[in-house]
C-alpha cells in the first residue's frame, strides 16, 4: 500500500515534443505528490509538487495532472528540450515532514 | 531557497576503515532529516529518518550499528559507514525536511567507493 507504481522506465522524445510520464499509488492518506529531477551523480532537485485538493498545476514548461480517484498523477513537460534529459521521479508522502515513498524513476531523453 | 549541503561529493576509502559523510541545511532548520541510498539505474532507498536530538529510526534490513546517524543539532546530521565494504559502496544521498510546506531539500550526494 506504500508503494508508487512509475511508468514508462525510459522515454525517448525528440525536441519539441511532449514527454508524459505516469504514476499510481494505492494509499489514500498521500497528501503531497512532488516530482523530482535527478541529473547523474547529483541528488534530486524539486521540479513541482502538488497536493489533492487540485487537479492540476503548472510551473513554466512543467505540468501536473492529479486525478484524486483513479489515484494517479502525471508529469506533462512541454516543449521538451536536450537539457530535460535526465532520471524524473515521482514520489508521495502522507504529511508534511514525513517519509516520501518514491517512484521507480523515469531516464528521459531528448533528442536534439 | 532552501540549501541543504552535504560533503564530501565523493571519497574512496579501503576495507574495513570508517568514513563520515556530513549533510548541513544552510538556510533553515531541519527538524527531520533522511538517508537515502541509490544504486545505479535505481530509486532512492531510505535507510533512516532522524530527528533532532533523538535516536534514529532505521528502515527494515539497515543495520544500525553499521550505518551511525547523528543528528546533534536543528542544522547536521552525520552518516557513519563503520567497517566499510565494497559492498557498501553506492550513493548516498541526504534530504531535510523544516519547512511546514512539505518542504524536502535534497544534498548533492556523496558517492562512496570501498577498495
Amino acid at each position: 500500500q506504500q508503494q508508487v507504481k512509475q511508468s514508462p522506465q525510459s522515454l525517448i522524445v525528440q525536441k519539441g515534443g511532449i514527454s508524459i510520464i505516469n504514476c499510481a499509488y494505492e494509499n489514500t492518506a498521500f497528501d503531497y505528490f512532488p516530482w523530482y529531477q535527478q541529473f547523474p551523480g547529483k541528488g534530486p532537485a524539486l521540479l513541482i509538487a502538488i497536493r489533492p485538493d487540485v487537479s492540476e498545476k503548472k510551473e513554466g514548461r512543467f505540468t501536473i495532472s492529479f486525478n484524486k480517484s483513479a489515484k494517479q498523477f502525471s508529469l506533462h513537460i512541454m516543449d521538451s528540450q536536450p537539457g530535460d534529459s535526465a532520471t524524473y521521479f515521482c514520489a508521495a508522502s502522507p504529511f508534511s515532514g514525513s517519509r516520501l515513498t518514491f517512484g521507480e524513476g523515469t531516464q528521459l531523453t531528448v533528442n536534439p | 531557497g532552501a540549501v541543504v549541503s552535504q560533503h564530501p561529493s565523493w571519497v574512496i576509502c579501503k576495507s574495513g576503515t570508517s568514513v563520515k559523510i556530513e549533510c548541513r541545511s544552510l538556510d533553515f532548520q531541519a527538524t527531520t532529516m533522511f538517508w537515502y541510498r541509490q544504486f545505479p539505474k535505481q530509486s532512492l532507498m531510505l535507510m533512516a529518518t532522524s530527528n533532532e536530538g533523538s535516536k534514529a529510526t532505521y528502515e527494515q534490513g539497515v543495520e544500525k550499528d553499521k550505518f551511525l546517524i547523528n543528528h546533534a543539532s536543528l542544522t547536521l546530521s552525520t552518516l557513519t559507514v563503520t567497517s566499510a565494504h565494497p559492498e557498501d559502496s553506492s550513493f548516498y544521498i541526504c534530504s531535510a525536511a523544516g519547512d511546514v510546506n512539505y518542504g524536502y531539500t535534497f544534498g548533492s550526494g556523496t558517492r562512496l567507493t570501498v577498495v
